[in-house]
């Protein structure tokens, strides 16, 4: 089935830790996006990619870092997590870096104590 | 400043007609999406206007007028599955979509 996979679906660690979201899709779009939403918050941008090879901060970069290698592929990664990055992360992706529609993933829910 | 504007929270009965307003502020304008998201789930696209008018999809409608930052979806035939929130995003000058907060739609039998 063509989309968006994220792995982990829930995750819980400690703060200081690092950690690394994966995001995947199957749909060869060039854009891709990490989006974080938080109760009463409209989602906000982290990072996004308009096409493999390059990247660029959004709204909320800080404390966060992605790389794009290829294609499929779109890590988020938190260096040295903090409570106030609890949240749900949303990877999406569209066929273009217009005004295109995006096609989500189903979230992964992120839990620092 | 960049700004969406749009309820909380609304309440309809099953089978009735219901209109979730936006108002919006951006930096430039490329458009307007409305999303559905179910809860615990991710949103999905219902619609996306870049002229003035409406847009009939179905049960679903979307209107805009961008002289007055102003965009609303109407829902009819209200069913229990349409119980979600509503995201309201325009697009700014360099496409990315700012996103409101999100209507947060109750349907009661």
């Amino acid at each position: 089935i063509a989309g968006i996979t994220q792995a982990p679906t829930s995750q819980i660690l400690a703060a200081g830790r690092r950690m690394t979201l994966r995001c995947t899709q199957d749909m060869r779009h060039n854009a891709m996006y990490w989006y974080r939403q938080d109760l009463g918050l409209g989602l906000r941008l982290i990072h996004y990619s308009n096409t493999a090879g390059t990247t660029g901060k959004g709204e909320v970069p800080d404390g966060y870092s992605v790389s794009r290698a290829n294609t499929d592929d779109f890590p988020l990664t938190l260096a040295s997590a903090v409570p106030s990055q609890t949240s749900v992360y949303f990877c999406a992706s569209s066929d273009g870096a217009g005004a295109n529609v995006l096609t989500f993933g189903a979230g992964s829910r992120l839990t620092v104590l | 400043g960049q700004n969406i504007d749009q309820p909380t929270e609304m309440t309809a009965t099953e089978g009735a007609i219901v209109q979730i307003n936006c108002t919006y502020q951006t930096s430039g304008f490329n458009g307007l999406f409305w999303y559905q998201q179910h809860a615990g789930e991710a949103p999905t696209f219902l619609s996306y206007n870049v002229l003035d008018g409406l847009e009939e999809k179905g049960r679903f409608s979307s209107f805009l007028s961008r002289s007055k930052g102003y965009s609303y979806l109407l829902l009819k035939e209200l069913q229990m599955k349409d119980s979600a929130s509503y995201l309201c995003a325009p697009t700014d000058s360099n496409y990315q979509l700012i996103w409101g907060a999100g209507t947060k739609l109750i349907i009661k039998p």
